[in-house]
């Protein structure tokens, strides 16, 4: 059992290019999101998702997209890269909208 | 928004020590998690918590929902060098408009 499964684990990019950061999950789990991680800011709830078909904007929504065509994948889209997206990224699931969350290992993502 | 006040911001403590963290809320949570994470890897759940004045033990480690429902706190007893991570406290204060709100964590160091 896999669990939360994040690609890729590190990623440079430069300014204005753009890029998917790809989420799957196993356990069939309705709920999924998107975290950012930055020091002494914790964890920031980007997108998140409580079913196939249906996404909404969490804390920290700007820049990034998000799309779930099915209940396994949850890709995250950045469209324009800046400095200020340098971040460790986390997918985290869940059962349902009230259950704990589970996450993967994160995308460490550095804009340049 | 929410906020979550989450202290100590870190520890430096020796092996065989015991450990106290907490969380405060500006408002009411239905949930308390408290989870761990390692370097280089995603949160892990520790202790999921769903009542008023719940306490729950997992090995060494206890945590309580406060009576208020607005704190929460994480005791680990015994400590030993793999302690050593992250530790976030998070709260879902219910509804159907699910986000988990996240501490900004406490940084462990035990000395062995």
């Amino acid at each position: 059992n896999a669990g939360v499964t994040q690609t890729p684990k590190f990623q440079v990019l430069k300014t204005g290019q753009s890029m998917t950061l790809q989420c799957a999950q196993d356990m069939n789990h309705e709920y999924m999101s998107w975290y950012r991680q930055d020091p002494g800011m914790g964890l920031r709830l980007i997108h998140y998702s409580v079913g196939a078909g249906i996404t909404d904007q969490g804390e920290v929504p700007n820049g990034y997209n998000v799309s779930r065509s099915t209940t396994e994948d949850f890709p995250l889209r950045l469209l324009s890269a800046a400095p200020s997206q340098t971040s460790v990224y986390f997918c985290a699931s869940s059962l349902s909208q009230n259950s704990p969350l589970h996450f993967g290992n994160g995308t460490r993502l550095t804009v340049t | 928004g929410q906020q979550l006040n989450q202290s100590p911001q870190s520890m430096f403590i020796q092996e065989g020590e015991d450990v106290s963290m907490n969380c405060t809320s500006s408002s009411i949570f239905n949930t308390w998690l408290w989870y761990k994470q390692d370097p280089g890897e995603g949160p892990v759940l520790l202790i999921a918590l769903y009542k008023a004045g719940e306490l729950t033990s997992n090995g060494r480690l206890t945590a309580q929902f406060g009576i208020t429902r607005k704190d929460s706190f994480l005791n680990i007893s015994a400590s030993i060098p793999s302690d050593v991570g992250i530790y976030f406290c998070a709260g879902h204060s219910g509804g159907s408009n699910y986000k988990l709100t996240f501490g900004k964590g406490t940084l462990l160091t035990v000395n062995p």
